[in-house]
């Protein structure tokens, strides 16, 4: 069975500055999905980026990006210039190919971002 | 705004009593997941259903029952509440076909078993 781990509770950073929550994860398959989500206060999933394993280059959504480390089971996402909306809770979530496409999450890590 | 809408927003029932949820899926989507999420937990993943039929159950007891409708809207419905089942409660569609799509979530519903 997949397992995916988020070892930072919280984490606190300041407005402008960068951070990095990670993530491992564990599976025998060799073709899945990794996502990040933000759940804000209003409690809504919010898909913040996607990364596709047979894809060995990061992904990279404006202000977000990730390091992928297939070898490593390893997934961490960056923050640049961080905002004060980006404060929320962040949940680091694997998916597989088959077909019932559920998803797995982590246990979240909380950010607090610091003005 | 996602297009997946979930009622009712807030919900207070007492132990042993049965609950409806329900979800209105993103127009075009064909599928739908249900996940329950604890306090201070990740979502955990309760069923899909895909085309009116149930197409893979995480690990919860048979008094989660679900139903997708031809719309492909849905209901989980709980038997039985106990106070463990208090928490979030997720619904996200998608569309599974060719070309998979992501999956879409709502609000959710807040549960509170008393």
């Amino acid at each position: 069975a997949q397992t995916v781990t988020q070892s930072q509770p919280e984490m606190s950073v300041q407005e402008a500055e960068t951070v990095t929550l990670s993530c491992t994860y564990d599976t025998s398959e060799s073709d899945y999905y990794l996502f990040w989500y933000k759940q804000p206060p209003s409690r809504q999933m919010i898909l913040v980026i996607r990364q596709e394993a047979y894809k060995q280059q990061n992904a990279t959504e404006n202000r977000f990006s990730v390091n992928f480390q297939k070898a490593a089971k390893s997934f961490s996402l960056k923050i640049s210039d961080s905002q004060l909306g980006d404060a929320a809770m962040y949940f680091c979530a694997y998916r597989s190919l088959n077909r019932d496409d559920k998803i797995i999450f982590g246990k979240g890590t909380r950010l607090h971002i610091l003005p | 705004e996602t297009g997946v809408t979930q009622s009712p927003t807030h919900l207070i029932k007492t132990r042993g009593q049965q609950v409806t949820l329900r979800c209105s899926s993103q127009s075009g989507h064909n599928t739908v997941s249900w996940y329950q999420q604890a306090l201070g937990q990740g979502p955990q993943f309760i069923f899909q259903y895909y085309r009116e039929e149930e197409n893979g159950r995480g690990n919860f007891p048979p008094r989660f029952s679900g139903l997708q409708f031809p719309n492909y809207s849905s209901e989980l419905n709980v038997n039985a509440l106990e106070l463990d089942d208090s928490a979030l409660y997720l619904c996200a569609s998608s569309f599974q076909g060719p070309a998979n799509t992501e999956a879409f979530f709502g609000q959710g519903t807040r549960l509170t078993v008393v």
